[in-house]
């Protein structure tokens, strides 16, 4: 069966270096997603991309967050610097109709 | 802006035992209901869906209800096991609105043997 795949799984980072994430979607899937969930908490959207283009990214912290969908197919989601707060489980989904599927996540932890 | 509520958790509950884990939405727009189940260390499976007033999702022995006149999607199982302990989330997606989930806050269920 078809997965979504992040990688790396697990980050530990000081504060003010630089962090990415990769997602590659499920084959043939237009639409992605990232998420990012803080501990106790529901996930909540930082970025959509239809194919290679954003069509949401009002809930991303642009002064620090940049992601990226190049060719339209895996994702990169990068964060310099990064910050305590920026702790938490970033999540990728991908989706074709209004399903979407989710990746095991990439936990985050800033020290 | 739209909105979903859950209630608190942990909930914990004896193995056979009866579920009902609370969920109410508010939306701009015609949603699309769904539950989301998390085990630890993983990401979010999706557990059942309903997209339309009176829709009943059901999957693995889990029920919700569509219910538009109490705006609730209230999550049910008649007799839980040890292997349903996991986050549960209760979420929402605008239909035509380009699909951006929105989740409630989540609810622990533990379930004892």
């Amino acid at each position: 069966e078809a997965e979504v795949a992040q990688s790396p799984r697990y980050k530990i980072t000081e504060k003010s270096q630089a962090v990415a994430f990769w997602c590659d979607p499920i084959s043939g899937h237009a639409t992605l997603y990232w998420y990012r969930q803080i501990l106790g908490q529901g996930p909540e959207l930082l970025v959509q991309f239809q194919d290679e283009s954003v069509v949401d990214d009002s809930q991303l912290p642009k002064d620090r967050f940049s992601a990226e969908r190049l060719k339209g197919v895996d994702s990169t989601l990068k964060i310099q610097p990064a910050e305590l707060g920026d702790s938490a489980m970033y999540l990728c989904a991908s989706s074709l109709f209004n399903e979407q599927f989710f990746g095991p996540g990439t936990r985050l932890t800033v020290l | 802006g739209d909105s979903v509520t859950q209630m608190e958790g942990p909930v914990t509950l004896s193995e056979e035992a009866f579920l009902t884990i609370n969920c109410t939405y508010t939306a701009t727009g015609y949603p699309s209901l769904f539950w989301y189940v998390q085990y630890p260390g993983e990401g979010l499976q999706l557990l059942l869906k309903a997209t339309k007033a009176d829709d009943k999702g059901s999957n693995k022995g889990f029920e919700a209800t569509y219910r538009k006149e109490t705006t609730s999607f209230h999550l049910e199982k008649g007799s839980v096991q040890v292997s349903d302990s996991a986050v549960y989330f209760c979420a929402l997606t605008i239909n035509n609105a380009g699909n951006m989930l929105t989740f409630g806050g989540g609810t622990r269920l533990m379930v004892k043997p």
